[in-house]
């Protein structure tokens, strides 16, 4: 049982280059999130998805771009990368967000030069 | 909109003592999520607390939620060398959906052998 994978773990970027970050959960989940991390701030919300083909903005949506076409997968997209980007991000699901706790992907590491 | 205070953001301690980390909100929160991150690593769930004053107990860590739903805290009772990492709270918005689970920033325990 895999959980939350995300691809891929380590990615360096010119600016102005676009990627995107995979992640997939094989738990049946209906919510799936995008957080970045930053020294000092914390986990903060970029994008989140209540079901297949919903996507709604966090707290720090600008600059990316999400879709949901399936269930298992929820896909993070940088169409113009910023070294205001360079961080690290995580992907993580649950059930719903009263039934309990995320569950977490191991990381994608951006560095963007 | 929602704000969730974390204290310390960084704790030394000797191993063997003890390490308590609080978690303050400006509102009454539905819920509170603990996770520990450990070095290079992911987020991962520990627990989750839902009723006033409720207090649980993992070996030795106890979590308490306050008699307002607006603070918690998490203790460590003499640290171990494997407790190392940042540990973080998470406050559920009553009136939130998906994106209600506000982060912390995080308490870096250290500790010196």
């Amino acid at each position: 049982n895999a959980g939350v994978t995300q691809t891929p773990k380590f990615r360096v970027l010119k600016t102005g280059q676009s990627m995107t970050l995979l992640c997939a959960q094989d738990m049946n989940h209906e919510y799936m999130y995008w957080y970045r991390q930053d020294p000092g701030m914390g986990l903060r919300l970029i994008h989140y998805s209540v079901g297949e083909g919903t996507t709604a903005k966090g707290e720090v949506p600008d600059g990316y771009n999400v879709s949901r076409l399936k269930k298992q997968n929820f896909l993070l997209g940088l169409e113009s990368a910023a070294p205001s980007q360079t961080s690290v991000y995580f992907c993580a699901s649950n059930l719903g967000w009263v039934t309990g706790e995320l569950f977490f992907g191991e990381g994608s590491r951006l560095t963007v030069l | 909109g929602q704000q969730v205070m974390q204290i310390p953001q960084y704790q030394h301690v000797q191993e063997g003592e003890d390490f308590t980390t609080y978690c303050n909100s400006s509102t009454t929160l539905s819920n509170i999520q603990w996770y520990k991150q450990r070095p290079g690593g992911h987020p991962v769930f520990l627990i989750q607390l839902v009723k006033s004053g409720e207090v649980k107990k993992q070996k030795r860590l106890t979590f308490q939620f306050g008699e307002a739903k607006k603070n918690s805290s998490l203790h460590i009772t003499a640290t171990q060398t494997t407790d190392v990492g940042t540990y973080f709270c998470a406050g559920g918005d009553p009136g939130g959906g998906a994106d209600g689970l506000t982060f912390g920033k995080g308490t870096h325990l250290i500790i010196q052998p």
